[in-house]
């Protein structure tokens, strides 16, 4: 079946330094995308979702950008902190027989440094 | 907003013995409610899905099975745990598109 998945397993930064982590996905018909953060032990976190009407939306220190043409979906982080280490999940929701089904990636792995 | 409240947070089970996990959510009604498993260092595997009371779809075939005895509640549940059931469960409420996830159980069959 058609997948979601990441480019880079995992990306060590330094404190203060953008981070941008990347995600391909393979159905077209997919029409929302989300990322997620989830810290050790904890459940996935929402972060920012995108539309596919749209190719860039903004949150607090968070951009996601959108490229149908290529299917491609990114997540940047502006003056990455030590918080922000944890792994970072792209997610598409697509139409399916039960209605709307999320798909998740593998993840991405981040590890800021001092 | 909804709250998700998973228990317990951490098992130890041995092999053959039955499961149990719960998931409750507060602040939202009919909402769709999943079950996925996390293996370490892995992606989300969704194994089932509700969209209401008594009605349970199953994404994989596997040694569980699910429950929605009440609208908020969804139970995660085995009569014989092999090792590889072995993982991180997380309960997942949505009413739309976009999902919130409980805190998660993390699951040891020795």
């Amino acid at each position: 079946g058609e997948s979601v998945g990441l480019h880079l397993p995992t990306l060590s930064v330094q404190e203060g330094d953008n981070s941008i982590i990347n995600c391909a996905y393979s159905n077209s018909a997919s029409d929302y995308f989300i990322w997620y953060k989830q810290e050790s032990g904890k459940g996935p976190q929402f972060i920012i979702d995108i539309r596919s009407n749209m190719d860039k939306r903004q949150g607090q220190r968070v951009t996601v950008l959108l490229n149908k043409t290529v299917k491609h979906l990114s997540l940047q982080i502006a003056a990455t902190q030590p918080g922000d280490s944890a792994v970072y999940f792209c997610a598409e929701n697509y139409p399916s027989n039960s209605g709307y089904a999320l798909n998740f990636g593998k993840g991405t792995s981040l590890l800021v440094t001092p | 907003s909804q709250t998700i409240h998973q228990w317990p947070a951490t098992l130890v089970q041995p092999v053959g013995s039955p499961l149990s996990l719960e998931c409750t959510v507060e602040g939202t009604s009919n909402p769709n409610l999943y079950w996925y498993r996390q293996a370490a260092g892995r992606g989300l595997q969704l194994l089932f899905y509700s969209v209401g009371i008594g009605q349970i779809s199953s994404e994989v075939p596997q040694n569980l099975s699910a429950s929605r005895p009440q609208d908020r509640q969804f139970i995660l549940s085995s009569k014989k745990l092999l090792l590889s059931d072995s993982g991180f469960y997380l309960c997942a409420c949505g009413g739309g598109e976009k999902l919130f996830f409980g805190s998660g159980t993390q699951l040891s069959v020795l």
